[in-house]
């Protein structure tokens, strides 16, 4: 069974650029996380999806992050526009029951 | 709100030694998790804990769930070169009204030659 897939792997973009990140999670998992993780700060979760519908964007920076996610195997992270801060490792995650969330390999962003 | 945690912050042991690694919080968990992430990769899911004194193992690794449901720890016996990364704890507070779980800062584990 293929795991969380994200992409791009990496993704370099000049200050004031659009970038999306995109993620398919698992089959048959209900939710959907996006995480960001840098040194200073570690592990953020940023929103989460229940049955596609966000139930939790607290952790959403600021209004130039939006998440969508139109179906069960689809979701995207929009930054617009990007700033050099924003540059960190994204990460998508999906879990059957909310508990036991299984990480995908990330997307390494890096705004110059 | 809710927090992890975690000690130590790092570790530098020599190959062949016992770690040990945990989590507290002054909160009751439902759920305990123990992640390792690699260089370059997510973290990846070790262990999962439901009851508290639970004992699992997987591998050389044995994580418990204490039974006051506020900690948990890992232990990884006998460690080899290709335990080095960071070790994150991850837990389901009781009483969070969502299904959020929450991670710790992480375990960075190095081992010396």
């Amino acid at each position: 069974d293929a795991g969380v897939i994200q992409s791009p792997r990496h993704e370099v973009t000049e200050m004031g650029q659009e970038v999306t990140l995109r993620c398919k999670p698992i089959s048959g998992h209900d939710y959907l996380f996006w995480y960001r993780q840098t040194m200073m700060r570690g592990l953020e979760l940023l929103i989460y999806f229940n049955n596609n519908v966000p139930i939790d964007d607290s952790g959403m920076p600021e209004d130039r992050f939006s998440a969508k996610m139109p179906n069960a195997s689809f979701s995207t992270l929009k930054i617009q526009p990007s700033e050099p801060r924003d540059s960190a490792v994204y990460f998508c995650a999906s879990s059957r029951t909310g508990g036991e969330v299984l990480f995908g390999p990330g997307t390494r962003l890096t705004v110059l | 709100g809710q927090q992890l945690n975690q000690s130590p912050q790092s570790m530098f042991i020599q190959e062949g030694e016992d770690v040990s690694m945990n989590c507290t919080s002054s909160s009751i968990f439902n759920t305990w998790l123990w992640y390792k992430q690699e260089p370059g990769e997510g973290p990846v899911l070790l262990i999962a804990l439901y009851k508290a004194g639970e004992l699992t193992s997987n591998g050389r690794l044995t994580a418990q769930f204490g039974i006051t449901r506020k900690d948990s720890f890992l232990n990884i016996s006998a460690s080899i070169p290709s335990d080095v990364g960071i070790y994150f704890c991850a837990g389901q507070p009781m009483m969070n009204r969502d299904d959020k779980i929450i991670f710790g800062k992480g375990t960075r584990l190095h081992i010396l030659p």
